[in-house]
């Protein structure tokens, strides 16, 4: 199994709910990683797992919170966002976060549209 | 901080034609790169990266990247494309900061890669 996976693919929300994303990967891997990407941008790296610790958090406000239950599953929990955090976010995973020889493993992502 | 920049916004190409993608980055120390291809409706995949050795390097689907340390590029190449090629391409380093990377790969804008049968 080589995949990230992610749930659900595509998610519409109002600015007063909760939701959350999910993502999930059987690779053995113990880095996890949020991605945000913007139409016609670039992904923008948010947030590092490390062995289920937070390892990188670059300035993401808090409406959006990652948890890592355990070293498969990869969460973020978004609550009060603003339409302009509509996005695809993307999940990602490497053996280990360590060295620079990682390559990266994507999942599909999932669409967020916030009304 | 580290930066990539692709030329090209969106490249248009009839089939059998050679593509060249171009890719530089701006930070002095040690660094991998890499390039990677989004089809229309899929996820991020790995073409090909270059870590160190050989600075030409073979990635999948007939595509090949040259590294040139002294022009900090890292051109994409394919020296006959198909319509199946049609994606967005991105390049990203990943900067060894101190001998420790946190995998903060920084992309490129990218390169839509349209071919035309």
């Amino acid at each position: 199994d080589t995949e990230v996976t992610q749930t659900p693919k595509h998610l519409v929300m109002g600015m007063t709910n909760k939701k959350s994303l999910k993502c999930e990967q059987h690779m053995g891997h113990r880095a996890m990683y949020w991605y945000k990407q913007k139409a016609k941008k670039p992904p923008e790296l948010m947030f590092v797992y490390s062995y289920e610790k937070l390892s990188i958090n670059e300035s993401v406000p808090s409406r959006f919170s990652p948890e890592c239950p355990n070293s498969s599953l990869l969460n973020l929990h978004l609550h009060a966002l603003q339409p302009e955090d509509s996005a695809l976010y993307l999940c990602a995973s490497s053996l280990r976060t360590v060295s620079t020889n990682e390559k990266l493993f994507f999942g599909s992502g999932t669409q967020l549209s916030v009304l | 901080a580290q930066s990539v920049s692709q030329h090209n916004h969106h490249v248009i190409l009839s089939e059998a034609a050679s593509l060249e993608l171009g890719c530089n980055y701006s930070y002095g120390g040690t660094v991998n790169l890499f390039w990677y291809v989004q089809y229309p409706g899929q996820h991020l995949q790995l073409l090909l990266k270059y870590f160190s050795g050989d600075p030409l390097v073979k990635g999948i689907k007939g595509f090949e990247a040259e590294f040139i340390k002294s022009k900090f590029s890292f051109n994409l190449r394919k020296p006959s494309v198909q319509w199946s090629d049609t994606a967005e391409y991105f390049c990203a380093v990943i900067s060894n900061a101190g001998g420790t990377s946190y995998g903060k790969l920084t992309f490129g804008q990218g390169t839509i890669l349209t071919v035309h049968p």
